[in-house]
């Protein structure tokens, strides 16, 4: 248990569906992640948010929306997306964004495919 | 731009030793962090190096040398649950990011 939940586990949606993803942090952490994990690529990062600011966004399509309404929930809203989106979504907390030395603890991930 | 490299795949036998190695080309340097992540299931935080030198945990030690843009991960006496990626990270100076390697497929076998 690394204190990192997500919702779903597992995802199917249509190019035309909305869908989100929840991740919620039980640490007391104030910087949430979102990255990519696609097979036999590196971990891609997507989004960072800091005390709820977003501060970076990684040139990510708009077709993903991230939420962030407090520090312990971050969402990611999905529309329109395309087959080549499907993916694992992993969500990561760490105490503070900016750092030297933080360790970033992961949530399990949403298996996301798109048909 | 962040470049870093790891082996794809290795195997090793349990009881075994085996090391797995990162070379990274960053702009910038402010430490570097090993994960296990089991199949389906979320990145585990192995270790942190951010000085040269060897640091040791158990059954696992890592190292690092700034001046090569290397580090490796040592896993002692193999158990058959080491099976899993490795995935080696940096975070370069002035991000508070973390860049990640493809992650190496580590096979212990009987």
């Amino acid at each position: 248990e690394t204190g990192v939940t997500q919702t779903p586990r597992h995802l199917v949606m249509g190019m035309t569906n909305k869908k989100s993803l929840k991740c919620e942090q039980h640490l007391g952490h104030n910087a949430m992640y979102w990255y990519k994990q696609s097979a036999k690529k590196p971990l891609e990062l997507m989004f960072v948010y800091n005390f709820k600011e977003q501060t970076e966004n990684n040139s990510v399509p708009s077709r993903f929306s991230p939420e962030c309404p407090n520090s312990s929930h971050l969402f990611l809203h999905l529309h329109t997306l395309q087959p080549e989106d499907s993916a694992l979504y992993l969500c990561a907390s760490s105490l503070f964004g900016g750092s030297d030395q933080e360790t970033q603890y992961f949530g399990p991930g949403t298996r996301l495919l798109v048909l | 731009g962040q470049n870093i490299d790891q082996p794809t795949e290795m195997t090793a036998t349990e009881g075994a030793i085996v090391q797995i190695n990162c070379t990274y080309q960053t702009s910038g340097f402010n430490g570097l962090f090993w994960y296990q992540q089991h199949a389906g299931e979320a990145p585990t935080f192995l270790s942190y190096n951010v000085l040269d030198g060897l640091e040791e945990k158990g059954r696992f030690s890592s190292f690092l040398s700034r001046s090569k843009g290397y580090s490796y991960l040592l896993l002692k006496e193999l158990q058959m649950k080491d099976s899993a990626s490795y995935l080696c990270a940096v975070k370069a100076e002035g991000y508070s990011t973390l860049t990640f390697g493809k992650g190496t497929m580590l096979l212990v076998s009987p």
